[in-house]
């Protein structure tokens, strides 16, 4: 049963800090990996979606890389504003049976003080 | 481009009775997904519909159930309400082939 671990749970920064949140899967047969900005009361948005053959992808300031075989994934955030303070949400999809369910972990609540 | 958009915002019931939830995906999109997020549980995969058929479901009871329209358009059925069934659920929308999920801010629902 695939399980996935954020860490850590919460991470306060001053602003201009570059970061990186974590997550890690138990079974590497993905099919892809998702992450995910949760406002509080809000819905997820998308942020970046990495294929099961790719090893990283890049938008603006964030980054996120993957490692199958480790069965890890980093969020890179360069120089972090108040803006960016949301849970961020790591989700990974299988294959088979399995797809269409992402499986999420439960998140890292980030602030980034002024 | 419109998103995925969910009706209503807020719905207040009380146990015993039952709950429908809408869900319209973005222009383009073939598949709706449903998600449960209770508070201290995280996000729990309910059920993936695509082209009008229920492709997976979820670890939880029959009386959760769903259907998807011609338009692609979905609902979530939730009979005799729960306690435990206040959550905030969200629905996603993908295009056809297992693409990146793309969600709605959700229902939240409240069992009194």
């Amino acid at each position: 049963k695939q399980e996935v671990t954020q860490i850590p749970a919460a991470l306060s920064v001053p602003e201009g800090e570059n970061l990186v949140l974590n997550c890690s899967f138990t079974d590497s047969a993905i099919y892809n990996l998702q992450w995910f900005r949760q406002d509080p009361g809000k819905g997820l948005t998308s942020l970046l979606l990495i294929q099961s053959s790719q090893r990283e992808q890049t938008s603006g300031r964030l980054n996120a890389s993957l490692d199958k075989s480790s069965g890890r994934s980093t969020l890179y955030i360069a120089a972090s504003q108040p803006g960016d303070s949301a849970t961020y949400l790591c989700a990974v999809g299988g294959y088979g049976g399995s797809q269409g369910n992402l499986i999420f972990g439960k998140g890292t609540k980030l602030s980034v003080k002024p | 481009e419109a998103g995925v958009t969910q009706s209503p915002t807020h719905l207040i019931k009380t146990r015993g009775q039952q709950a429908t939830l809408r869900c319209s995906p973005i222009s383009g999109h073939t598949s709706v997904y449903w998600y449960q997020q209770a508070l201290g549980l995280g996000l729990q995969f309910l059920l993936w519909y695509d082209e009008g058929e229920e492709r997976n479901r979820g670890n939880f009871p029959p009386r959760f159930s769903g259907r998807q329209f011609p338009n692609y358009s979905s609902e979530l059925n939730v009979n005799a309400l729960e306690l435990e069934d206040s959550a905030l659920y969200l629905c996603a929308s993908s295009p056809p082939g297992v693409l990146a999920q793309h969600f709605g801010d959700g229902t939240r629902l409240s069992i009194l």
